[in-house]
């Protein structure tokens, strides 16, 4: 799987929207990108994950440029319990692919 | 959506016991599960990924008769820490797979293992 680098931590003011950038620049074309996060002493939740459109679910929107080479994670307006760890993987989707996390980004929602 | 439980939530034993935590999915049918660890701040480590019905496949450096693990059913894996030490207190968290076109993974709550 391609490796990801992403910010070790950001700040973000409650109700704004919060922008989590990767970056992938070396993804396979057949390789999806995929968040999660991950709050403090839980496992990891599934948040969204795309190939090449941007997507939008009811937690985020996946914004993931022309090349491939970096995505944007959205959430639109942040709340406290949005404080976070956010990873963004980037793997191939076939049976029995594991998931390999790298460092992620510390979000902290401040009031 | 798709559940996964663990159990226990957190476990304190002391160094030469074995502790064993349970994985269950419990709204669908797992076809392969994965074992990870975390170390305070630090990232999820995959140990070993298992299929139902055969032998798990563990990560480099991680000893398979130490970490024993089970995945006998379609909705349940065990791992068993075998003489457990101090340096394997962790957080242990698994996901489960039902396959599918996206083979996506679902995680449990995690266990708290602390070995006195």
């Amino acid at each position: 799987d391609a490796k990801t680098t992403q910010p070790p931590s950001m700040d973000c003011a409650e109700g704004r929207a919060a922008n989590l950038p990767c970056n992938h620049s070396t993804i396979s074309g057949n390789e999806y990108v995929y968040w999660y996060r991950q709050i403090h002493s839980q496992g990891p939740q599934y948040i969204i994950h795309g190939l090449k459109n941007n997507e939008t679910n009811e937690m985020a929107s996946l914004i993931i440029t022309e090349d491939r080479k970096s995505s944007t994670l959205i959430l639109p307006h942040a709340t406290l319990r949005d404080t976070a760890v956010y990873y963004c993987i980037v793997r191939v989707v076939n049976a029995g692919n594991m998931l390999t996390f790298g460092g992620g980004t510390r979000l902290m929602v401040k009031p | 959506g798709a559940v996964v439980s663990q159990h226990p939530s957190r476990v304190i034993c002391k160094s030469g016991t074995s502790v064993k935590i349970e994985c269950r999915s419990l709204d669908f049918q797992a076809t392969t599960m994965f074992w990870y660890r975390q170390f305070p701040k630090q990232s999820l480590m995959l140990m070993a990924t298992s299929n139902e019905g055969s032998k798990a496949t563990y990560e480099q450096g991680v000893e398979k008769d130490k970490f024993l693990i089970n995945h006998a059913s379609l909705t349940l894996s065990t791992l068993t820490v075998t003489s457990a030490h101090p340096e394997d207190s962790s957080f242990y968290i698994c996901s489960a797979s039902e396959g599918g076109r996206y083979n996506e993974q679902f995680f449990g709550p995690g266990t708290r293992l602390t070995v006195l």
